[in-house]
C-alpha cells in the first residue's frame, strides 16, 4: 500500500469549533487531494495541492481551507465546523494529475 | 459534468459467477479509472484505460471502453466473496479545471 496516513481516524466535535485533519505521505508524490464521501453523493473534491504552498479549490471548498508547507503533509481545516460537514474525509496522492490516485483510510468526522 | 454514472447501483451474485458493472459519462475524456472500496477503507485503484484503448485486462478484471458511446464496463470473472465491495469509475479530462471525477459507486455483494 502507498504510504499515506490520515489522522485522526475518528473525531467527534461540536458545531463552531475549529478542526484540522492531517494527511502524511512517504511517497514524495507531487499531488495531494482532500475528498469528502457522503451517501448519495459519492466522492467530492474539496481542495488539492500540486506542490508546496500550491493549492487550488475543488467543487465543495466552501468552509474549508488547506495548507501544504512540506511535500509530505497536507492539512485540511474546518475553521468553524457545521453539522453539514459531518462526513468521511479521504486524502489521496498521485504522481501526476492524470495518474491513478492512492487513498488513505479516511477520517470519520462527526459534528454535533 | 463529466461525472461517471455507474449502473447498476447494487449487484448481488453467487460466488463463481461473473459480475459486470457499467459506467457512462458525458464529455470526452483522456482516461477512465476503476477503483474498489472495501467497507471502512479507502479507495484502491484497479485499472486505468486511456481514451485510445478499447480493452485492458488485469488478472480476473477486464475493462472495456467505448468512446463513441461514452461508456465503460468492468467485468470481474469467477467472483469471490472477497470481491464484495463498492466499485467506482472515475473520469479524467485534461485542460482547464481538469480533475478526476468520481461516480457514486456500485455496491457488489458476492454470496458464498
Amino acid at each position: 500500500d502507498a504510504g499515506i496516513t490520515q489522522s485522526p481516524r475518528h473525531k467527534v466535535t461540536e458545531t463552531g469549533t475549529p478542526v484540522t485533519l492531517r494527511c502524511h505521505q512517504t511517497e514524495n508524490h507531487r499531488y495531494m487531494y482532500w475528498y469528502r464521501q457522503d451517501p448519495g453523493h459519492g466522492l467530492r473534491l474539496i481542495h488539492y495541492s500540486y506542490g508546496v504552498k500550491d493549492t487550488d479549490k475543488g467543487e465543495v471548498s466552501d468552509g474549508y481551507s488547506v495548507s501544504r508547507s512540506k511535500t509530505e503533509d497536507f492539512l485540511l481545516t474546518l475553521e468553524s465546523a457545521t453539522s453539514s460537514q459531518t462526513s468521511v474525509y479521504f486524502c489521496a496522492i498521485s504522481g501526476d494529475f492524470n495518474q491513478p490516485q492512492h487513498f488513505g483510510d479516511g477520517t470519520r468526522l462527526s459534528i454535533l | 459534468s463529466q461525472q461517471g454514472e455507474e449502473d447498476p447501483q447494487a449487484l448481488s451474485i453467487q460466488e463463481g459467477e461473473n459480475a459486470t458493472m457499467n459506467c457512462s459519462y458525458k464529455t470526452s475524456i483522456n482516461n477512465l479509472q476503476w477503483y474498489r472500496q472495501n467497507s471502512g477503507r479507502g479507495l484502491v485503484h484497479l485499472i486505468l484505460i486511456r481514451s485510445n484503448e478499447r480493452e485492458k485486462h488485469s488478472g480476473r478484471l477486464r475493462v472495456t471502453l467505448d468512446t463513441s458511446k461514452k461508456s465503460s464496463s468492468l467485468l470481474i470473472t469467477a467472483s469471490r466473496a472477497a470481491d464484495t465491495a463498492s466499485y467506482f469509475c472515475a473520469t479524467y479530462r485534461s485542460g482547464a479545471n481538469s480533475k478526476l471525477t468520481f461516480g457514486k459507486g456500485i455496491t457488489l455483494s458476492v454470496r458464498p
